[in-house]
């Protein structure tokens, strides 16, 4: 069974980090661009970053300012998104997602950033 | 950044109706365009790509047509599971973005 279920999600403060994994499997995951997309509850998808499938490229929206890192382990067929200096604003569920078009597709993990 | 514009935001129909939710980019992207459904409490499926290709599994009362910069999803015969939220995402350039999406709500 082609899925990715995503980890790590949590409470965490203003200005805190946290990193979150994304564990693929049923599917050549080193074959797939992988990408993270988050959702604000109650509003609409917003795209955060990509990673080609051999990691060499990696691209973020903008609004991110340097604060995220996506990365990859094809030998543990894995995603991750290493968020930095978080803010309140970050506060969502965040999905793995696979493919050009976006195919496959994680349960989400819920972010809240909060004092 | 490519814009995008999806409407309407929401769109009261029946059971039965046939529906068209619409997505317009503001440059063309050739058909890389992708539609998706969304339920409550769910991640959004992958219903359509390339603009006009169905998923594997997707009921055939989906459809989507378009290129360029003009794209619609059409909804042949609305059955009570397709009650969501759609959204349109063009995959053609960096950053992706995706339509605001359109709530499809029982009339």
């Amino acid at each position: 069974e082609v899925q990715v279920v995503e980890s790590g999600g949590g409470l965490v403060q203003p200005g805190g980090s946290l990193r979150l994994s994304c564990a693929a499997s049923g599917f050549i995951f080193s074959s797939y661009w992988m990408t993270w997309v988050r959702q604000v509850p109650g509003k609409g998808l917003e795209w955060v970053a990509s990673i080609k499938q051999d990691g060499s490229q990696k691209y973020y929206v903008d609004s991110l300012k340097g604060r995220f890192t996506v990365s990859r382990d094809n030998t543990k067929n894995s995603l991750y998104l290493q968020m930095n200096s978080l803010r309140a604003e970050d506060t969502a569920v965040y999905y793995c997602a696979g493919g050009g078009a976006f195919d496959i597709w994680g349960q989400g993990t819920m972010v809240t950033v909060s004092s | 950044v490519i814009w995008m514009t999806q409407s309407p935001s929401l769109l009261s129909a029946s059971t039965g109706d046939r529906v068209t939710i619409s997505c317009r980019m503001s440059q063309g992207i050739s058909s890389y365009l992708a539609w998706y459904q969304q339920k409550p409490g769910k991640a959004p499926e992958l219903l359509i790509y390339a603009a006009s290709t169905l998923q594997s599994g997707v009921p055939s009362r989906f459809s989507g047509s378009g290129s360029g910069t003009d794209f619609t999803l059409t909804i042949s015969c609305l059955q009570s599971e397709d009650f969501a939220t759609y959204y349109c995402q063009q995959y053609y350039s960096f950053p992706r973005t995706f339509g605001q999406g359109t709530k499809v709500e029982i009339k």
